[in-house]
């Protein structure tokens, strides 16, 4: 196992423009998952998949938010129009298999700073 | 709905000394608690978990933690701290039928030489 890997580790952008922040889970694992992690808070939950089918969203991922997992191995996730409220840290993470006792193995973040 | 308090944002002890953090839960249900660790710069790294098993749960760096429904707690302990703890803790809560974690805000830990 290599562990989850997000690339890139951090962003730069102004105001306005689009990001993507991708995610390789670790191999063969099912669950992939993404969290926000704003400073001096936990991480919270954006929106996970099951294979390529991406089935639950939280309603923090407003309308600017898109993710993906074409062939459900690794996982984009697309904000168009940034703001700066976005600045955060995004984490990924992934688990083998179903029950929400499986443990979540989480990638390094990306750290998005918006001007 | 879940959620998950973590009391004291910030954490300091001796090195040696006890570590105590703490999570208290809600929950509609008997939940799945988790404590994990996340060191500057880096991701979140399992400490240990709590399935319905045992409520006495060992993890990892020497770390446990008892599930008490009573009091609705999963505090984290180590009898001994060291420098190498220094690190922001968290507690998360999953819904046996559901699929998300629900994290706490978090402590810090300092260890004091």
């Amino acid at each position: 196992d290599t562990g989850v890997s997000q690339d890139p580790r951090h962003k730069i952008t102004k105001r306005g423009q689009n990001v993507t922040f991708r995610c390789d889970p670790i191999s063969e694992h099912n669950r992939l998952y993404w969290y926000r992690q704003t400073l001096g808070q936990g991480p919270e939950f954006l929106t996970y998949f099951q294979n390529e089918a991406q089935l639950e969203k939280s309603r923090l991922l407003s309308d600017r938010f898109s993710a993906e997992r074409p062939k459900g191995s690794f996982s984009t996730l697309e904000i168009q129009r940034t703001e700066q409220g976005d600045s955060a840290m995004y984490l990924c993470a992934s688990s083998p298999r179903l029950g929400s006792q499986e443990t979540q193995y989480f990638g390094p973040g990306t750290r998005l700073l918006v001007l | 709905a879940q959620s998950v308090t973590q009391l004291g944002s910030h954490v300091s002890v001796s090195e040696g000394a006890l570590v105590l953090l703490r999570c208290n839960y809600s929950s509609s249900v008997p939940p799945y608690l988790f404590w994990y660790v996340q060191y500057p710069n880096q991701g979140l790294q399992l400490l240990l978990k709590y399935t319905s098993a045992a409520t006495l749960v060992k993890g990892i760096n020497g770390f446990e933690a008892e599930f008490k429904k009573s009091e609705t707690s999963f505090h984290l302990t180590k009898p001994s701290a060291h420098m190498s703890d220094a690190a922001e803790y968290f507690c998360a809560v999953s819904r046996p039928t559901g699929n998300q974690f629900y994290f706490g805000t978090g402590t810090s830990l300092t260890v004091i030489p």
